[in-house]
């Protein structure tokens, strides 16, 4: 079965805080791909980053960073010196040929 | 990148009666689109798949006569929430697959409609 747990329902910090949201994967096909989202208060949902099960570089984009590792089945999010415009909910998801499984999201809430 | 739009983005209607809600990629084909529902505070989760001149296929607990999906051309579809109630209230979202895509991982999402159902 596929499955994708964010265990952190919400985290709240403070600005300029660093801050890692959790993201746990199920599956037992070796092609998968992984997201992740911000969903701000409007609703729609912005595309932050994907990655191929084969591929385990992490990667760095300005202030979001991403740790995948295969061997615990972890795709991480990593926002450095949060702002308050990082607000809103995180998505993570497994796609596996035409099916999208989301987590249940993480309501990230930054005070300034 | 892609574009894809909803239309309404929001919409109130009286229980009983019937919504449509388009789904568009505005500047691309797409052979298969997606339509998800989300209720406050929840995740998203998946409706059916649609996909272009056949029938759409509809997740376990989906009601088809009830949720009817049309997706006659490339670059249109359409959910049609039927006598909808105040339990259809809810977050629609669509996304469209780029035609040709191997696997899902050019999904572009819209917008969403809200759908209130007094």
């Amino acid at each position: 079965a596929q499955k994708v747990t964010q265990a952190q329902t919400e985290i709240s910090v403070v600005e300029k805080e660093d801050v890692t949201l959790d993201c746990v994967y199920e599956t037992r096909d070796t092609t998968y791909y992984l997201f992740w989202y911000k969903q701000p208060p409007s609703g729609e949902l912005v595309f932050l980053i994907r990655r191929n099960s084969f591929d385990e570089q992490n990667e760095i984009s300005g202030r979001y960073s991403w740790n995948f590792q295969k061997s615990t089945s972890s795709f991480n999010f990593t926002i450095t010196a949060s702002q308050v415009v990082d607000s809103a909910v995180y998505f993570c998801a497994l796609i596996r040929g035409f099916k999208t499984i989301f987590g249940a999201g993480t309501r990230l809430f930054v005070k300034a | 990148g892609a574009v894809v739009s909803q239309h309404p983005s929001r919409v109130i209607c009286k229980s009983g009666t019937s919504v449509k809600i388009e789904c568009r990629s505005l500047d691309f084909q797409a052979t298969t689109m997606f339509w998800y529902r989300q209720f406050p505070k929840q995740s998203l989760m998946l409706m059916a798949t649609s996909n272009e001149g056949s029938k759409a296929t509809y997740e376990q607990g989906v009601e088809k006569d009830k949720f009817l999906i049309n997706h006659a051309s490339l670059t249109l579809s359409t959910l049609t929430v039927t006598s909808a109630h105040p339990e259809d209230s809810s977050f629609y979202i669509c996304s469209a697959l780029t035609s040709g895509a191997v696997e899902q991982e050019t999904q572009y999402f819209g917008p969403g409609t809200r759908l209130l159902v007094l």
